[in-house]
């Protein structure tokens, strides 16, 4: 079984300036996250989406970062204009959407962000 | 008030050896489960152990167990038989309620095990 695939890797931009990841999760996932990880931090959530609905989106800095899953499958996360704090690790993550049982939730290996 | 409480920023184990890494957890829902995650250097989060709060046995997973101590709001990985590839970061988070799938992590615990 595929995992959550993630791209592009790494991306160094300059501040002001936009980018895009890429997110697919695991086949037959309805849930998908998208988490932001500083350097020496913990992974906090951005979003989340049930199919193609948000379904928490209280820590998404909404003036700079945008995130949509159109056909309730991939998803794009975009940061426009970007800043140095935005540097970190984008992790996206899936689950079948009954994380209360505690073992499904799937984590990709993440986008390095760098700002400078 | 932080959450998830991972005091230790860094530990070392020799190899064969078992390890403790400490989380304490902040919360006043009754029901929460407790997840362990491992970070390797390429980044991604793989899953450990689950420990639900109403759980009466404390969860293990092979070489993993969790000491679950509700009263003191506890939730200490256990990690027997260290191996080398065991060295990385180790996260302890926290869903908080049943009607969310939302995970607060810990800052985590950076595992060095040497031979």
């Amino acid at each position: 079984e595929a995992g959550v695939a993630q791209s592009p890797r790494y991306k160094i931009i300059e501040k002001r300036q936009s980018v895009a990841f890429w997110c697919n999760p695991i086949s037959g996932h309805a849930t998908l996250y998208w988490y932001q990880q500083i350097l020496g931090q913990g992974p906090k959530l951005l979003i989340q989406f049930q199919n193609n609905g948000v379904v928490d989106d209280s820590q998404l800095p909404k003036d700079r970062f945008s995130a949509e899953r159109l056909k309730g499958v991939d998803s794009t996360l975009k940061i426009q204009p970007a800043k140095l704090e935005d540097s970190a690790v984008y992790l996206c993550a899936s689950s079948s959407g009954q994380s209360y049982s505690g073992n499904t939730i799937y984590f990709g290996e993440g986008s390095w962000l760098t700002v400078v | 008030a932080q959450k998830i409480t991972q005091t230790q920023p860094g530990m070392f184990v020799q190899e064969k050896e078992a390890v403790t890494l400490d989380c304490t957890y902040d919360t006043s829902d009754p029901s929460y489960g407790l997840f362990w995650y491992k970070q390797p250097s390429s980044g991604e989060m793989i899953f450990l152990i689950y420990q639900g709060s109403y759980d009466q046995q404390n969860a293990t997973e092979g070489r993993y167990s969790l000491n679950f101590q509700k009263a003191r709001k506890s939730a200490n990985l256990v990690i027997s038989a260290s191996q080398l590839g065991d060295s990385a970061m180790y996260f302890c988070a926290m869903r908080e309620g049943r009607n969310t799938d939302k995970l607060i992590f810990g800052t985590g615990t950076r595992l060095q095990v040497f031979p």
